[in-house]
């Protein structure tokens, strides 16, 4: 069946400017994650949604992030204002169930580059 | 905060031989997974171990798990050039359903 995707695959933005990126989970997936990954590093967690409970959005870095997921599926991480040290892959991923018990599957990843 | 630890950070083998890449956390889990990722995009789930299993076995992937020194480990035998990629444990904590924490990888490079 069909995985994560996400779009766009990369984006090129200025400094300064919004952007938005887009996560599809897998159907029937309850839980879905945002990381970011800067170049040679791991993951760094941004925000969970697990089923219609709040988000966990303890490790979203600023106020300028947000997301949201609408209607349990698609989800939608927006950086407004953007800066250079945004620059980085975002990686969403989707689970049946809770991150204790349930692997991941993850997306491809959009490139985030700030100019 | 809790964190995976990969150790050693980068890796190079001849291809036939066995990799065994480290994973050190600090707090009590209730399981510990496995990822591989290649070309820095999306990662793959390898396997996922909990916290009352000692070893754990999936075709040439072995994982071990010593809670009383909190450590894990994954040991790919007759490697191959195939394996290449960026290899990371994740722990969750025992108290709630935490997200994951990744650790920053080893890169391993599997030379043919």
């Amino acid at each position: 069946g069909a995985g994560v995707s996400q779009s766009p695959s990369n984006k090129v933005t200025e400094k300064g400017k919004d952007v938005e990126l887009r996560c599809d989970p897998i159907s029937g997936h309850t839980a879905l994650y945002w990381y970011r990954q800067s170049l040679g590093q791991g993951l760094e967690f941004l925000i969970y949604f697990q089923g219609n409970s709040a988000p966990d959005k303890s490790g979203l870095p600023s106020d300028r992030f947000s997301a949201e997921r609408t209607g349990g599926s698609v989800s939608t991480l927006t950086i407004q204002r953007t800066q250079q040290e945004d620059s980085a892959v975002y990686l969403c991923a989707s689970s049946l169930g809770g991150p204790t018990i349930y692997e991941q599957y993850f997306g491809p990843g959009t490139r985030l580059t700030v100019t | 905060s809790q964190q995976g630890e990969e150790d050693p950070q980068a890796l190079s083998i001849q291809e036939g031989e066995n990799a065994t890449m480290n994973c050190s956390y600090k707090t009590s889990i209730n399981n510990l997974q496995w990822y591989r990722q290649n070309s820095g995009r999306g990662l793959v789930h390898l396997i996922l171990i909990r916290s009352n299993e000692r070893e754990k076995h999936s075709g040439r992937l072995r994982v071990t798990l010593d809670t009383s020194k909190k450590s894990s480990s994954l040991l790919i035998t007759a490697s191959r050039a195939a394996d290449t990629a960026s290899y990371f444990c994740a722990t969750d904590a025992a108290a709630g359903n935490t997200p994951l924490v990744f650790g920053k990888g080893t890169r391993l490079s599997v030379i043919a």
